[in-house]
């Protein structure tokens, strides 16, 4: 079965503050991508990262940062000095190679106060 | 990147009625698109893949006669809610992937009164 886990359902910063989003997975395959997406108030989804299965280098990106760790299947996501336009909720998915499906986590609401 | 576009972005229904929603891959072709729905507060959820030219794959728990898929082309999918409750009131959002990565529409909130 694939699962995708975010423990945290809401999470409140102050400006400047980093945070990090935790991301949780389940999977029997080998070949399988993670994935973050953003969700504003607005709704429509925001791509940030794709990362396949084989590849486990972090990657920055500005004030953007995950951390790929297969051993524990996690992939969290990590924003450094956060601004207030970053509040939103974050969702973290895997999509199966075999099944082409993309199975999301329940998200982390994110609220940054100025 | 690819886009996908989804229209109407919201739509207003009387309960029993049906609503189209339809989704489009404006510069790539997809033999699959996926449709999801997502209540407020709440995760996307699966619903069903579209498959060009044959029929829509459901999940668990979800009807197939209630919502209908229709996937004519290699551009288009629709989704119908059909005899509108509602219930049925939710944000509704599809996605196609040229290749690994999954591009989505804009969402299409559906509220029934």
């Amino acid at each position: 079965a694939q699962k995708v886990t975010q423990a945290q359902t809401e999470i409140s910063v102050v400006e400047k503050e980093d945070v990090t989003l935790d991301c949780v997975y389940e999977t029997r395959d080998t070949t399988y991508y993670l994935f973050w997406y953003k969700q504003p108030p607005s709704g429509e989804l925001v791509f940030l990262i794709r990362r396949n299965s084989f590849d486990e280098q972090n990657e920055i990106s500005g004030r953007y940062s995950w951390n790929f760790q297969k051993s524990t299947s996690s992939f969290n996501f990590t924003i450094t000095a956060s601004q207030v336009v970053d509040s939103a909720v974050y969702f973290c998915a895997l999509l199966s190679y075999n099944t082409d499906k993309l199975i999301f986590g329940t998200g982390t609401r994110l609220q940054v106060f100025p | 990147g690819a886009v996908v576009s989804q229209h109407p972005s919201w739509v207003i229904c009387k309960s029993g009625t049906s609503v189209k929603i339809e989704c489009r891959s404006l510069d790539f072709q997809a033999t699959t698109m996926f449709w999801y729905r997502q209540f407020p507060k709440q995760s996307l959820m699966l619903m069903a893949t579209s498959n060009e030219g044959s029929k829509a794959t459901y999940e668990q728990g979800v009807e197939k006669d209630k919502f209908l898929i229709n996937h004519a082309s290699l551009t288009l999918s629709t989704l119908t809610v059909t005899s509108a409750h509602p219930e049925d009131s939710s944000f509704y959002i599809c996605s196609a992937s040229p290749d690994t990565e999954a591009f989505f529409g804009q969402g299409t909130r559906l509220t029934v009164v």
